[in-house]
């Protein structure tokens, strides 16, 4: 069975400092990761995904996150937060083999930016 | 980019009434779409996944009878509330999987909150 946790319910940054949202998983055999922001009042939109190939994966708004195997970890990081970024940070995982295309999501992590 | 639209985007209906939600894919064909809720800071909780021209599959302890979904074409996925009760109350979001040269991705719509009076 596949898992994802996101040990933080809320990360605040200040404006122009590197934010982190970390994200660990668990699952059976090689991993397809991503990322989801949620505004408020609004849907799901698509920040990044790892599939293969490069450990670190460059995605939307600057955003990027880096896959670590022997951690199990895939952590979103930005080098210079903006306000702008406050949302919900949502990671999942799926198993890349199957017929099943539905991915684990994480319970999500505020993140909070002050000006 | 692959869009997904969702609509109602705000549905308010009374107690016992029935309300359907309006999922589709603009610019891809998605024989595949996942119906979501979600509770106040909690995760997306996964109600269904629904296939084009088949039935639906429902996970555990979700009342298929109670969320009916229709995935009548390749563009469209509809998930009808019946007889709505005010716990019905809840953000519903779906998505769509793009099926491409360069793999799968999944798309979600904008999210319909449902109140329930």
């Amino acid at each position: 069975a596949q898992s994802v946790a996101q040990p933080e319910d809320q990360v605040n940054v200040a404006e122009g400092n590197p934010l982190t949202v970390k994200c660990t998983y668990s699952v059976s055999g090689n991993p397809y990761l991503f990322w989801y922001v949620q505004y408020p009042n609004r849907g799901l939109q698509f920040l990044l995904k790892y599939i293969t190939g490069d450990n670190l994966v460059k995605g939307s708004y600057g955003f990027e996150a880096e896959f670590n195997k022997s951690q199990t970890s895939f952590h979103l990081k930005k080098p210079s937060a903006l306000v702008s970024d406050s949302a919900l940070y949502f990671c999942a995982v799926r198993e890349p083999s199957g017929g099943s295309y539905i991915p684990t999501f994480g319970r999500g992590t505020s993140l909070i930016v002050h000006p | 980019g692959a869009v997904v639209s969702q609509h109602p985007s705000r549905v308010i209906c009374k107690s016992g009434t029935s309300v359907k939600i309006e999922c589709r894919s603009l610019d891809f064909q998605a024989t595949t779409m996942f119906w979501y809720r979600q509770f106040p800071k909690q995760s997306l909780m996964l109600m269904a996944t629904s296939n084009e021209g088949s039935k639906a599959t429902y996970e555990q302890g979700v009342e298929k009878d109670k969320f009916l979904i229709n995935h009548a074409s390749l563009t469209l996925s509809t998930l009808t509330v019946t007889s709505a009760h005010p716990e019905d109350s809840s953000f519903y979001i779906c998505s769509a999987r793009a099926d491409t040269s360069s793999g799968n991705t999944i798309y979600f719509g904008e999210g319909s909150w449902l109140t329930v009076v």
